[in-house]
């Protein structure tokens, strides 16, 4: 069984375009992250959610909405997709702060 | 805030051989601590982890830690390493508000 699952694995789109990227977690866990990998390879927490809501908004551009509309769910959306918004997002859960994260495989975003 | 801080960016080490990152850490409190490996075109799984207790920690797949305090360190070590092995390696650290902190990792190649 997968634990924490995220679709789709790659997503290729134009600039401008709107997208979402789903995760959902099998674990029971209350705490909910999307992180950004840049092409270096710089992981960057973006959100965190905590029993559906807002805990962690780090600066991230106002065209980034999550969406949790469970627990074991948490979508990110993007509008007007950018150049600089191609990275691969991770998708991750926790039980509770400070707890051990378990992570997605990933989304492979390029925006052309 | 927190931060990571991962000294080496490319280490190659010879099949057999023993492997040493190193990672150092800046938080005010103790520091929850972390080791993830991702291996190419993966996610990210937990090698290790240190909360409190014994400062050796042991983890996956041969690996283990060490938390020194006094150094602000967290270095991962492994004994003998196997071609699967070569992979991106990240050190991160924890708060209690949630946030996971992660180095900007160091790529392992392993030569027969």
């Amino acid at each position: 069984d997968t634990a924490v699952s995220q679709t789709p694995k790659y997503l290729v789109t134009q600039m401008g375009n709107d997208k979402s990227i789903k995760c959902e977690q099998n674990l029971g866990h209350d705490t909910m992250y999307w992180y950004k990998q840049d092409s270096k390879k710089f992981l960057k927490i973006m959100f965190s959610y905590n029993n559906k809501e807002l805990i962690i908004n780090e600066t991230v551009p106002n065209r980034f909405s999550p969406k949790s509309p469970d627990k074991a769910h948490l979508n990110l959306h993007i509008n007007s997709l950018e150049l600089g918004d191609s990275a691969v997002y991770f998708c991750a859960s926790s039980q509770s702060e400070a707890d051990t994260q378990y992570f997605g495989p990933g989304t492979r975003l390029t925006v052309l | 805030a927190q931060s990571v801080t991962q000294p080496d960016i490319h280490i190659t080490v010879s099949e057999g051989a023993s492997l040493e990152l190193r990672c150092n850490y800046s938080y005010g409190a103790t520091p929850y601590l972390f080791w993830y490996v991702q291996s190419p075109g993966q996610g990210l799984q937990l090698l290790l982890k240190y909360f409190s207790g014994d400062t050796l920690v042991q983890g996956i797949k041969g690996f283990e830690a060490e938390f020194k305090r006094s150094q602000s360190s967290f270095n991962l070590r492994k004994p003998s390493v196997h071609w699967s092995d070569a992979a991106e390696y990240f050190c991160a650290v924890g708060d209690n508000d949630y946030k996971l902190s992660f180095g900007a990792g160091t790529t392992v190649t392993v030569r027969a």
